[in-house]
């Protein structure tokens, strides 16, 4: 059973770099096409999703975001890291990582809880 | 890139009525669509892949359709615990694109 969790801190100033982990397990990350993205939730909005990394390393980023954003895989300790430079108040929401299967579809099979971040000073 | 919109935005109905919520795509996405329901305080699960097929256990009184830009997603007999949002989501392209969302009320 695939299962991952999201962790890091609830509250960030503005202007600070957010990093986030997502702990992963059922899963090796070594299958073609395998990928962890990273999606987020403004409160009472949709979904947006904001990076993912591939197995092999490649990686796909929101293009509005593209310059604050950064993702990497750590297989051997089955994480993958989130961090987002100069966090504004609007970046307030709930983050999510999820699993994507190697697939001809971008589909997003396994999610993790959540973990809501509030931007604040 | 890529634009969804969803229609209507909400809708209140009662259990066994047939619900189709509809999707659209600002360009030709062939059967590039999938559907997730979010429940309140949940994170979002995945019901349908390919425009079509249904996810592994996901109960079949949900159905999806379409292809190009206009897909639908059917609930053939609501459920009590359909309730929820639901969202499209386009995988044509690498950026996940998601509809705004359909809030499904139980009378």
């Amino acid at each position: 059973q695939i299962t991952l969790k999201e962790s890091g801190p609830t509250l960030v100033k503005p202007t600070q770099t957010l990093t986030l982990t997502c702990t992963f397990s059922g899963f090796s990350f070594t299958t073609s096409g395998e990928a962890v993205a990273w999606i987020r939730q403004s409160p009472g909005k949709g979904l947006e999703w904001l990076a993912l990394v591939f197995s092999d390393n490649d990686k796909r980023y929101r293009t509005s975001l593209e310059g604050r954003l950064s993702i990497t895989k750590d297989t051997s300790k089955k994480q993958v890291v989130l961090t987002m430079t100069n966090m504004h108040p609007v970046d307030t929401g709930t983050y999510y990582c999820a699993h994507r299967p190697r697939s001809g579809y971008q589909i997003l099979d396994f999610w993790g809880q959540g973990t809501l971040v509030t931007v604040s000073s | 890139d890529i634009q969804m919109t969803q229609s209507p935005a909400s809708l209140s109905a009662s259990v066994g009525d047939r619900v189709t919520i509809t999707c659209r795509a600002s360009q030709h996405i062939s059967s590039f669509l999938n559907w997730y329901q979010q429940r309140p305080g949940r994170a979002p699960k995945l019901l349908i892949f390919g425009a079509s097929t249904l996810q592994s256990g996901v109960p079949s009184r949900f159905s999806g359709g379409g292809s190009g830009t206009h897909f639908t997603l059917t609930i053939s007999s609501l459920h009590p615990d359909d309730f929820g949002t639901y969202y499209c989501q386009e995988s044509d392209t690498s950026q996940f694109t998601f509809g705004p969302g359909t809030r499904v009320d139980i009378q």
